[in-house]
């Protein structure tokens, strides 16, 4: 089955610093899903993603989907503590397909 | 929007012993319905998903079974814990058609000891 591959499996930044976070998949997607996680607690939707080149941004959260659609970054400009938590993606390989989840970037923020 | 209402929020089981975790929905009509299960250092991983009543699809073999008995109800049991089931439960929805992201519920942190 397909694979989400995840990097870097934890984040530890100084709060106002830049980030990125990936996802790679061996195949092309259907839709890119992003999503963040709150220590012990359901998973929060940020953004999707379907389009190859497609961006998208909400607050100072940008999320992008390569030419493939193999591969996708999660890119958080001036970091706050409240961005802490786990980020995961999911995806669909053909619009009929489940989500599968990659196993997600712990980010902790430092003040 | 959709609600989901998911309980217990924790859950401390014997080895050995049954397991009934249920899940509803609100706000929506014939979603597919999910249950996902996170463990340390495994992500969250698919169980089982429903695309209608009766209608259970199950991702991986294991010791846990999934029932719909309802359009907007989503159940997980065991007859047996192990302690491999422990882990983080989550159930989510999306509204009927597939391309739809998923709504999840806030968990259920199950323990086996």
């Amino acid at each position: 089955s397909q694979e989400l591959e995840q990097s870097p499996q934890s984040l530890i930044v100084q709060e106002g610093k830049n980030l990125t976070i990936n996802c790679t998949s061996s195949k092309t997607l259907y839709g890119l899903y992003w999503y963040k996680q709150k220590y012990g607690e359901g998973l929060i939707f940020l953004m999707m993603l379907q389009k190859g080149g497609e961006e998208k941004s909400h607050e100072k959260i940008t999320a992008k989907l390569d030419e493939k659609k193999q591969q996708s970054s999660l890119h958080i400009t001036a970091s706050q503590p409240s961005h802490a938590g786990i980020y995961l993606c999911g995806a669909r390989r053909n619009r009929d397909d489940k989500i599968i989840f990659g196993k997600g970037t712990r980010l902790h923020i430092l003040p | 929007s959709q609600t989901i209402h998911q309980w217990p929020a924790t859950l401390v089981q014997p080895v050995g012993s049954p397991l009934s975790l249920e899940c509803t929905v609100e706000g929506t009509s014939n979603p597919n319905l999910y249950w996902y299960r996170q463990a340390a250092g495994r992500g969250l991983q698919l169980l089982f998903y429903s695309v209608g009543i009766g209608q259970i699809s199950s991702e991986v073999p294991q010791n846990l079974s999934a029932s719909r008995p309802q359009d907007r109800q989503f159940i997980l049991s065991s007859k047996k814990l192990l302690l491999s089931d422990s882990g983080f439960y989550l159930c989510a929805c999306s509204p009927s058609g597939y391309n739809e992201k998923l709504f999840f519920g806030s968990g259920t942190q199950l323990s086996v000891l």
